[in-house]
This record gives C-alpha cells, structure tokens and sequence, in this order.
C-alpha cells in the first residue's frame, strides 16, 4: 500500500531536549516536505527537499533541522524544542516535476512543555 | 503572496443536501489545485487533483471545478451523509502547497 508514515504519532517533551520526527514514504517519490497545523493558521510548509541532499527552508524554519541521506526518509529535527513549536505536524511527498498529487501522513502531536 | 481563503469555515446539514464549499486564490500562477478532507485526529485524505489546464474532476459524489482566472474553486458534494462531516481544506500548487485554512462539515442524520 502507499503510504507516508510518521513516527511518533503522538510526543509530549521538556523544552531544550532535542527530538527527531521521522517520515518515510514508499513511492519512490523525490519531494518530500513537513508542515505544521495551528488553530487559524492553517498548514505551513517547513522545509522541503527535492531529492536526495538537497533540502531547502519552507515558511516557517527557525528551530527547526531536516536531512534527506535516503530518497524514501525525509526526519524532522528540534535541536532545542519550545512550547512555540507545540503543534500538529506532517509529512507530505510527491513526485516531480510539481503539480502531482501530495500525498501526506497521519500526523504527529507534538507537545512541548 | 499567494493567500487562500476558504468560505464558509463551518457547515452543519442535515443529511441528503447538496452542498457547495468555496475557495479562493490570490494568485493564478498556479500547477493544480487539490483538495484534502481531514478527519479529526487523522491525517489529510486526499480528494481531488486538478491540474491548472482542467477545469474539474470528478469522484463519486464529490465534483470539483477550477476557475483560474477568477482564482476560485468549488468542491460539489452530492447527497450529502453523516460520514461526509470532516473538515475540507483546498491547497493550490505552485512551488509548494499553500493550504486554505478549512471547512468545517457537520452532516447530522
């Protein structure tokens, strides 16, 4: 099936210890990218990445870290989270060139207290 | 800036209405335009893709149009029913998504 999984789905940490979010896709896809989802906000891209080693800053990247060493994993990295970032986050992948269908994972609860 | 705007942000219907949800883009530079359902809780289910040369898709009870120049798209929802209830959100493509902040439906029995 395809499919973008998340893991955790569900954090609560202590501000300043670092975590890490992972997000693994299984079609093959090159763009990956994360968001997060607040209340009258609505979803805003946080990085993103094209292809294997290439990552790029979305809208809204302070304190926030990426990698891409595999085309099909794409971890989001809090270095030193703060109860700002408290959020909902996800993962979405597709293929280029743009404009093909997204497709995203089931979510990440990130609380930060 | 590419800003998208969602009308209404909340629907409640009784079950077996037609019904219209409305979004709206600043900017008609776009690839496509999708729309997701996300159920609470849950990640976003994509619906409909439709790409800046169309002008609908349909799937099922579900018709979306794509009005580029106007900058406006319309997600038909037919015969509505109380799985429907979800909040329905519209992103435009262009060199990333940029997502509309939601409807809100409620299909009550």
């Amino acid at each position: 099936e395809a499919q973008v999984t998340q893991n955790p789905r569900y954090l609560i940490t202590v501000t300043g210890k670092k975590l890490t979010v992972t997000c693994s896709q299984n079609m093959n896809h090159e763009y990956m990218s994360w968001y997060r989802q607040d209340p009258g906000l609505g979803l805003r891209q946080i990085y993103y990445s094209m292809n294997v080693e290439v990552t790029d800053k979305g809208d809204v990247p302070e304190g926030y870290k990426v990698s891409r060493k595999e085309k099909r994993n794409f971890p989001l990295i809090l270095e030193s989270p703060s109860p700002n970032q408290t959020s909902l986050y996800f993962c979405a992948s597709s293929f280029l060139p743009l404009g093909t269908e997204a497709f995203f994972g089931q979510g990440t609860r990130l609380t930060v207290v | 800036k590419q800003e998208v705007t969602q009308i209404p942000a909340a629907l409640s219907v009784p079950e077996g209405e037609n019904l219209v949800l409305n979004c709206s883009f600043t900017d008609s530079a776009i690839y496509n335009l999708q729309w997701f359902r996300q159920d609470p809780g849950k990640g976003l289910t994509s619906l409909l893709l439709i790409q800046s040369s169309q002008r609908e898709q349909t799937s099922g009870r579900l018709n979306a149009s794509l009005d580029k120049s106007s900058g406006r798209s319309t997600l038909y929802i037919a015969a509505s029913q109380p799985g429907d209830s979800a909040t329905y959100l519209c992103a435009v493509g262009a060199d990333k998504l940029i997502f509309g902040t939601g409807t809100r439906l409620q299909v009550f029995p």
